[in-house]
């Protein structure tokens, strides 16, 4: 049973760059088949989609983010990761981690647990 | 930009059937996926491609999608259920994954 587990600084200043690594248990990135998403769910909010990668390294971004993200993925140590630079309180929320199936529509069907950061001096 | 509308709170007495709609420019020709998410905790599937409902989800739970408004359907609804609910669709045309804006369902 796949497992996704998210891990990062809690709290992160502003202007600085969030990073956040997915690690992925029960299953391998690198035998495809699937796209592995990044989303976040500001305080009291509901969830916006950050973008997904695909084991190749091929990347889709929300547009109103993709100025600032970065996805990119480590076959070796099985995860992914997130970066998200020039962060303002703005960005201050839960985020998560997910496997999207690949077929014909995307969605996610096993969500990590979730971690949530801070922006703030 | 590609916007999915879901109405923000629904109430329903138990037993009852919740019917939760998420409204978007011909929504029908898209896939739509369903979310549960109760307080504290990430977001469970348990609706993906309109209807198809993963292993270990009720019956209890169904979902269609035609012309511009696809719904999660909740028969014979149980305290449990209460959660908020979130539609997701894929836009082809840009690669975008789009959430709807969540709906609180409450059971009671």
């Amino acid at each position: 049973q796949v497992q996704l587990q998210e891990s990062g600084p809690g709290l992160v200043k502003p202007s600085q760059t969030l990073s956040l690594t997915c690690t992925v248990s029960g299953g391998s990135i690198s035998s495809g088949g699937y796209y592995w998403s990044w989303s976040r769910q500001h305080p009291g909010k509901g969830l916006e989609w950050i973008g997904y990668i695909y084991f190749s390294g091929s990347t889709y971004y929300n547009p109103s983010l993709k100025s600032r993200v970065t996805i990119s993925v480590d076959t070796s140590k099985n995860q992914f990761s997130l970066k998200l630079s020039s962060v303002t309180a703005a960005d201050t929320a839960v985020y998560y981690c997910a496997r999207d199936p690949q077929g014909v529509a995307h969605y996610m069907d096993v969500w990590g647990k979730g971690t949530t950061v801070t922006v703030s001096s | 930009s590609y916007e999915l509308t879901q109405p923000p709170s629904l109430s329903v007495s138990p037993g009852q059937t919740a019917s939760i709609t998420c409204s978007a420019d011909k929504l029908g020709g898209k896939y739509v996926s369903w979310y549960q998410q109760k307080p504290g905790q990430s977001p469970l599937l348990v609706i993906s491609e309109d209807a198809k409902r993963p292993s270990g989800i009720p019956g209890r739970f169904s979902g269609s999608n035609s012309g511009n408004t696809a719904t999660l359907t909740i028969s014979g609804t149980q305290a449990m259920d209460e959660a908020d609910y979130y539609c997701q669709t894929w836009d082809g045309s840009t690669d975008d994954v789009i959430f709807g804006g969540g709906t609180k369902l409450t059971v009671l």
